[in-house]
């Protein structure tokens, strides 16, 4: 089992659908979560990080499950801008020199 | 103003040569981190320093071997390539390695074909 799995989609929205994209993680002992964004041909950037209790960043909404290992990212009223691959992010140890585990990415495409 | 970079962009080499990338972070970040992305687009982590000393080494092989001169560059040095290392390398810094939450800052990623 992978340590972190993802649809890798392709998700296909029109603009202004909410659409939502779920994780989970292998390593229940799994101290820090985060989503990041990766552009075509561009580095991976902090899109936001995953808390307990559940954070909201403008039209983004991110969630955390522990009992159930599992991490969403909901995008409401998406943007052509918002095309990207969502990669979901777990660091599985605290103290261990910031090793992150990657998902594969779920790739979204918002269409006109 | 760029905050991590990397060189070069685009690496062509022939199987069996020995290439380097170079990394540097004006960020004034105490941990670099180098990370492959294959061709299914999984990022793993290769190896991370902090303040020049090596922190995170998984499974590589020796053919790559880090050197971090000083806390705001880290190399890879690649000795005897191989067609299996063709993949875009990424060099990323953050403050803290050691604090989990801790965000990372990806450089534009260096894209390395063997021929």
């Amino acid at each position: 089992r992978k340590e972190v799995e993802q649809d890798p989609g392709p998700f296909n929205v029109p603009e202004g659908a909410t659409v939502a994209f779920n994780c989970t993680y292998s390593n229940s002992a799994s101290q820090s979560f985060f989503w990041y964004r990766q552009d075509c041909r561009k580095e991976p950037k902090l899109l936001m990080s995953v808390y307990s209790s559940g954070n909201e960043d403008g039209r983004f909404t991110a969630q955390l499950n522990r009992a159930s290992q599992y991490i969403s990212l909901l995008i409401r009223d998406s943007k052509l801008s918002d095309s990207a691959t969502y990669l979901c992010v777990v660091n599985p140890l605290r103290n261990q020199g910031g090793k992150l585990i990657f998902g594969q990415g779920t790739e979204l495409s918002v269409k006109p | 103003d760029t905050a991590v970079s990397q060189t070069p962009k685009y690496l062509v080499t022939q199987m069996g040569n020995d290439k380097s990338i170079k990394c540097e972070q004006n960020l004034g970040h105490d941990t670099m981190y180098w990370y492959k992305q294959d061709s299914k687009k999984f990022l793993k982590i290769m190896f991370s320093y902090n303040n020049k000393e090596l922190i995170i080494n998984e499974t590589v092989p020796n053919r790559f071997s880090p050197k971090s001169p000083d806390k705001a560059h880290l190399n890879l040095h690649i000795n005897s390539l191989e067609l299996g290392d063709s993949a875009v390398y990424f060099c990323a810094s953050s403050r803290a390695g050691t604090a989990s939450q801790e965000t990372q800052y990806f450089g534009p990623g260096t894209r390395l074909l063997v021929l």
